[in-house]
């Protein structure tokens, strides 16, 4: 069945330091992808999507292109921010509008 | 209220006893869900109510779990005779129109069946 490995966490980094949060997928068909993220004491909020290959999504200074052919979506920042440490989820379009199929989440720490 | 609330934020309970979880949605929100997240791993759909009814229940994972929905708005997750492996964090989001991509979600009830 379709599937989504993310790299696991904690990840730590430095403040303005580069990051990458790699997403791989198994998927028949053509999903859509997604990557949430949860803050310390907040709901999960959607950060950015694709829907079809080659798109890139981006928000907040994040991007993630949809790369069929490596069946990537790699999570994207060019200087992080100390207010960037939560939790990033990548998640791929199921059967149906609401049930995604999610990946165990990635933990992120940003040190000043 | 601003965002969906649940509650309780956590709650420990001996097995074998019942467990209501509650969700407050967005005022005028029509779409409602129910995920758990167990630890180290990605969420897991339970049930989608569109207004009070659930047309896809198929995530519950027993005859244990319910749940229902009532005016639209308010609903409660119950497990009954609850196991060990319940132990997750569950969590609520609603939306305006079906899909959640547009959702918004609670922060979750951590449940701990000891």
């Amino acid at each position: 069945g379709d599937s989504v490995t993310q790299m696991e966490g904690p990840v730590t980094l430095s403040e303005e330091a580069f990051l990458t949060i790699n997403c791989t997928y198994t998927a028949t068909g053509y999903p859509s992808l997604f990557w949430y993220v949860q803050y310390p004491g907040e709901g999960l909020q959607l950060l950015l999507k694709a829907t079809k290959a080659d798109d890139k999504g981006s928000n907040k200074g994040f991007e993630a292109t949809y790369r069929k052919e490596t069946t990537s979506f790699h999570l994207e920042k060019g200087s992080v921010q100390v207010s960037d440490s939560a939790v990033y989820f990548c998640a791929l379009s199921g059967e149906s509008n609401y049930q995604l199929i999610w990946g165990a989440g990635t933990k992120l720490i940003i040190k000043p | 209220g601003a965002g969906v609330s649940q509650s309780p934020s956590n709650k420990v309970t001996e097995k074998g006893k019942d467990v209501e979880l509650r969700c407050d949605p967005i005022s005028g929100h029509t779409a409602l869900y129910w995920y758990r997240q167990s630890l180290g791993q990605g969420l897991e759909f339970l049930i989608y109510f569109q207004g009070n009814s659930a047309p896809d229940k198929s995530g519950l994972p027993s005859d244990r779990f319910s749940a229902e929905r009532t005016g639209g708005s308010v609903s409660t997750l119950t497990i009954q005779r609850t196991q060990q492996e319940d132990s997750a964090v569950y969590l609520c989001a609603s939306s305006l129109v079906p899909g959640l991509t547009e959702a918004f979600f609670g922060q979750g009830t951590r449940l701990t069946v000891v």
